[in-house]
Formats: structure tokens, sequence, C-alpha cells
């Protein structure tokens, strides 16, 4: 069975304190990883797409890696304003059926 | 990057009544979208794939007389919460294919309750 686990569940930073969020995967035929904020109320915001093992992809303080078999979101010297939850999804299987399988989620706060 | 506007933000509505939620994609066309439920302090969970012009597909354990999804045109997809109970409570989302490459685009969510 597809299944994406999330780690931690929680995590408090000091602002510019460094971490990483982890995302551990077990599909069947991997299509995409992809990662994404999401605010209180508010639908997911996307920020990664990975494909294949060794990918890398940067925005702002983020960076997402990509192995066979988990993805790390790097966050360097956070501020407040990167308090979130980040989810973390992947896209299995044959045939282009668009589902993603969502993990649990880190949710990151971030103290001044 | 692709927009998905979601429509309403939240509805309260009364035991036994039904409720239609929107989604359409803004500036460009979307042959299928993905319906979404979260409950509180859980993750995404997949309830159906909206096809435009064709039956929707359901997830297992998904009632589909329950979730009516109409993809009528090729920017607007429905959801419609029949009979709508307070175990129907929850934050609903859809998404579609950003068809610039930037992965799954989501609408900003409908907040459900149910009283």
């Amino acid at each position: 069975e597809d299944q994406v686990t999330q780690s931690p569940e929680a995590l408090r930073l000091q602002e510019g304190e460094s971490s990483s969020l982890n995302c551990s995967y077990t599909v069947s035929g991997l299509r995409g990883l992809f990662w994404y904020r999401q605010d209180p109320g508010k639908g997911p915001e996307f920020l990664f797409t990975l494909y294949s093992a060794g990918e890398e992809k940067e925005k702002e303080r983020l960076k997402a890696t990509l192995t066979k078999k988990e993805s790390f979101l790097h966050i360097t010297a956070p501020k407040p304003e990167d308090s979130a939850t980040y989810l973390c999804a992947v896209q299995a299987g044959s045939g282009n059926t668009g589902k993603l399988i969502f993990g649990q989620g880190t949710t990151l706060q971030v103290k001044p | 990057g692709a927009v998905v506007s979601q429509h309403p933000s939240w509805v309260i509505c009364k035991s036994g009544t039904s409720v239609k939620i929107e989604c359409r994609s803004l500036d460009f066309q979307a042959t299928t979208m993905f319906w979404y439920r979260q409950f509180p302090k859980q993750s995404l969970m997949l309830m159906a794939t909206s096809n435009e012009g064709s039956k929707a597909t359901y997830e297992q354990g998904v009632e589909k007389d329950k979730f009516l999804i109409n993809h009528a045109s090729l920017t607007l997809s429905t959801l419609t919460v029949t009979s709508a109970h307070p175990e129907d409570s929850s934050f609903y989302i859809c998404s579609a294919r950003d068809p610039g490459g930037g992965g799954y685009t989501f609408g900003s969510g409908t907040r459900l309750t149910v009283v």
C-alpha cells in the first residue's frame, strides 16, 4: 500500500535556527513528490515538485531534496513568517490519475 | 502560476439540507479536478476525481450519492453535499493540475459546518 510519513509532527524553532523536515514514502512507482505549505484555514500552497532521486530544488530559505525512499525540506535561517504546516505528497502508479497521497504534515512554529 | 478559485469559503447549513461548493480554474482549462476533504489536525484525503463530460471517480469509502460531483465545463467543477449531517462538517478543497508544470494547484478551501 502506498504510504507517506512525515516527521516530526511539530517543530519549534527560534528565528534563524535552521532545520530539516522529513518525508518518507513507500509507493509503487513514484511519479512525483510534492511539497506544499498550508496556513490555517487555507488551501495548500505549492512549493516544489521532485521527480527523481538526487534532484534538488530551492526557493528562498527552502530547499527540497529527494532520495529513493525519502525527501527532506531544509529550512535555512527561518523567519516567523515561515510558520505553517508543511505537507508532503506523492503521486504514484501508472496512468495519469493525478491522485496525490498526502502525509500528515509537519507544523512548524518559528519564534522571533 | 495557475489559480483555482473556490466558493464559498465557508458555509453553515442545517442538518438534512444540501450544500453546493464551486471550484473554478482561472485562465486555464482543467479537464480533471480533484476534491479533497481535511478533518481538523489531519491531512488531505482524496474524495473523488472530477472528469469533464463524464462521471466522477470516487475513492473507496466515499458515497457517490451523498457527494455529487458535476464537471459541466472545462473550468468548473461542483461538489454537492446532499442531506448533510454534522459528521460531514469538514474542510473541502479542490485542485487541478497546473498546465505550466507547477504541480497541482489548490483552491482556498471551503469550511462546511453542519448544525
